[in-house]
């Protein structure tokens, strides 16, 4: 199985909402990131997990709060979001890396939020 | 701190005309590098990747990309246009010596098919 899946696909939430996206891959990946992707620009990097542990958050806010349970999940829970969050959230997955050797990333498909 | 440059934001082309869609990065050293594709409202589908070896690389839906050290570049090309292919095109780079894997993403090209 080489597939990273998102759920759910779309999702419009209010500003007041608490809402959580979810990703799974059972590709024995140790490493997940969220990406969030405005309309015409590339993907943003916001966290990074390695063997479940947050290894990177790209100074995003707190309105955003990811979570990895366990080693093929990983949740980004939303909270009192503004309408400019509105954008595709991309997951991937890769093998963790380590000095000198590059692990590729697998996408999933997105999950489209609209935040109203 | 690496970077990716397509410099054609759009591009407009014929239905089964051909098609070269430029990439430059910097970097220090030989990086690993990337095509995307991206449908309106999809994800990220992976066209072809270069890591190491023959310069030439050869991926799906008939695109192939040509790794050029001296010019730091990394164009990819199709010898006839599908209109299936209008998308955005995104080309990335990975860093060998982060051992986070990141991706450095350039700004992404789209493409257009006529008729």
């Amino acid at each position: 199985d080489t597939e990273v899946t998102q759920t759910p696909k779309h999702l419009v939430m209010g500003m007041t909402n608490k809402k959580s996206l979810k990703c799974e891959q059972h590709m024995g990946h140790r490493a997940m990131y969220w990406y969030k992707q405005k309309a015409k620009k590339p993907p943003e990097l916001m966290f990074v997990y390695s063997y479940e542990k947050l290894s990177i958050n790209e100074s995003v806010p707190s309105r955003f709060s990811p979570e990895c349970p366990n080693s093929s999940l990983l949740n980004l829970h939303l909270h009192a979001l503004q309408p400019e969050d509105s954008a595709l959230y991309l997951c991937a997955s890769s093998q963790e890396g380590t000095g000198g050797f590059y692990n590729e990333q697998f996408f999933g498909p997105g999950t489209r939020l609209t935040v109203l | 701190a690496q970077s990716v440059t397509q410099p054609d934001i759009h591009i407009t082309v014929s239905e089964g005309a051909s098609l070269e869609l430029r990439c430059n990065y910097s970097y220090g050293a030989t990086p690993y590098l990337f095509w995307y594709v991206q449908s309106p409202g999809q994800g990220l589908q992976l066209l072809l990747k270069y890591f190491s070896g023959d310069t030439l690389v050869q991926g799906i839906k008939g695109f192939e990309a040509e790794f050029k050290r001296s010019q730091s570049s990394f164009n990819l090309r199709k010898p006839s246009v599908h209109w299936s292919d209008a998308a955005e095109y995104f080309c990335a780079v990975g860093e060998p010596e982060n051992a986070g894997n990141m991706l450095t993403f350039g700004g992404g090209t789209r493409l257009m098919v006529k008729p």
